[in-house]
C-alpha cells in the first residue's frame, strides 16, 4: 500500500452547499494531485500540488479549490457543488525522486464517490 | 494538445489466451512516457507498466507486456495467458511533463476487458 487515504469515501449532498474531501499521506511524497473519474473521459486532472503551499491548475479546475498546509494532506473543495460534480474523485501522490526500478509512478488513493443532487 | 485514444470500449478474451489492449498517443514532446494502470470492479487503481520514449526495448512486467512503436505513436499491452483476475477496466495513459518535475497524467477513456472461463 501506498499509504493514502481519502475520506469521506462516500458522499451525497445537495446542490449549493460547499464539499471538502480530504486525501491523507503517510509517505511524505512532495507530489499529490485530484482527477476525478466520470463514464467514457477516464481520469482529468482537477488540480495538483509540488510542495506544502504550492498547488497549480489541471484540465478541469473550475468550481474547485485545493489547500496543501502541511506535506500529509491535500484538500479539494467544491465552494458550491453543481450536479455536473458528481464523480468519483480520486487522489494520487507521487515521491518525485526515481530510484532503481521505480518508474516514479503515481499512487492512487481508494476515491471518493460524491453525489451532488 | 496531448491525447490518448482508447478505440476499443469493451473486449472479451478466452480464459488462457493472449489479448492486445490498443493505445494511441498525441505529443509534439521528444520526451514523455506511457504508463498502463488497471482498474478492477472494487474502484482501485492498479500501476502495471511504464515505457519511456527513449526505451529502446519494450517493457516487460510479468504477463504484461508494453508493445511500444513509436513511429506509429502506440503502446498497446499485452496480457499474456489471460487469468480470470484480469477482468477490469484497463487505462492507458501519458506523462505531460519532465519524470523528476511535476508531471501531469492524460488518461485514455479506458478499455473494459473481460475474461471468460
Amino acid at each position: 500500500d501506498a499509504g493514502i487515504t481519502q475520506s469521506p469515501r462516500h458522499k451525497v449532498t445537495e446542490t449549493g452547499t460547499p464539499v471538502t474531501l480530504r486525501c491523507h499521506q503517510t509517505e511524505n511524497h512532495r507530489y499529490m494531485y485530484w482527477y476525478r473519474q466520470d463514464p467514457g473521459h477516464g481520469l482529468r486532472l482537477i488540480h495538483y500540488s509540488y510542495g506544502v503551499k504550492d498547488t497549480d491548475k489541471g484540465e478541469v479546475s473550475d468550481g474547485y479549490s485545493v489547500s496543501r498546509s502541511k506535506t500529509e494532506d491535500f484538500l479539494l473543495t467544491l465552494e458550491s457543488a453543481t450536479s455536473s460534480q458528481t464523480s468519483v474523485y480520486f487522489c494520487a501522490i507521487r515521491s518525485g525522486v526515481p530510484t532503481g526500478d521505480s518508474y516514479n509512478e503515481q499512487f492512487f488513493g481508494p476515491g471518493t464517490r460524491l453525489t451532488v443532487l | 494538445a496531448q491525447k490518448i485514444t482508447q478505440t476499443q470500449p469493451g473486449m472479451f478474451v478466452q480464459e488462457k489466451e493472449a489479448v492486445t489492449l490498443d493505445c494511441t498517443y498525441d505529443t509534439s514532446d521528444q520526451s514523455y512516457g506511457l504508463f498502463w494502470y488497471k482498474q478492477p470492479s472494487s474502484g482501485e487503481m492498479i500501476f502495471l507498466i511504464y515505457q519511456g520514449s527513449y526505451d529502446e526495448q519494450n517493457a516487460t512486467e510479468g504477463r504484461y507486456s508494453l508493445n511500444f512503436q513509436k513511429a506509429r505513436k502506440s503502446a498497446n499491452l499485452v496480457i499474456s495467458a489471460s487469468q480470470l483476475g484480469d477482468s477490469a477496466m484497463y487505462f492507458c495513459a501519458m506523462r505531460e511533463g519532465r519524470m523528476d518535475s511535476s508531471y501531469k497524467l492524460i488518461f485514455g477513456s479506458g478499455t473494459r476487458l473481460l475474461v471468460r472461463p
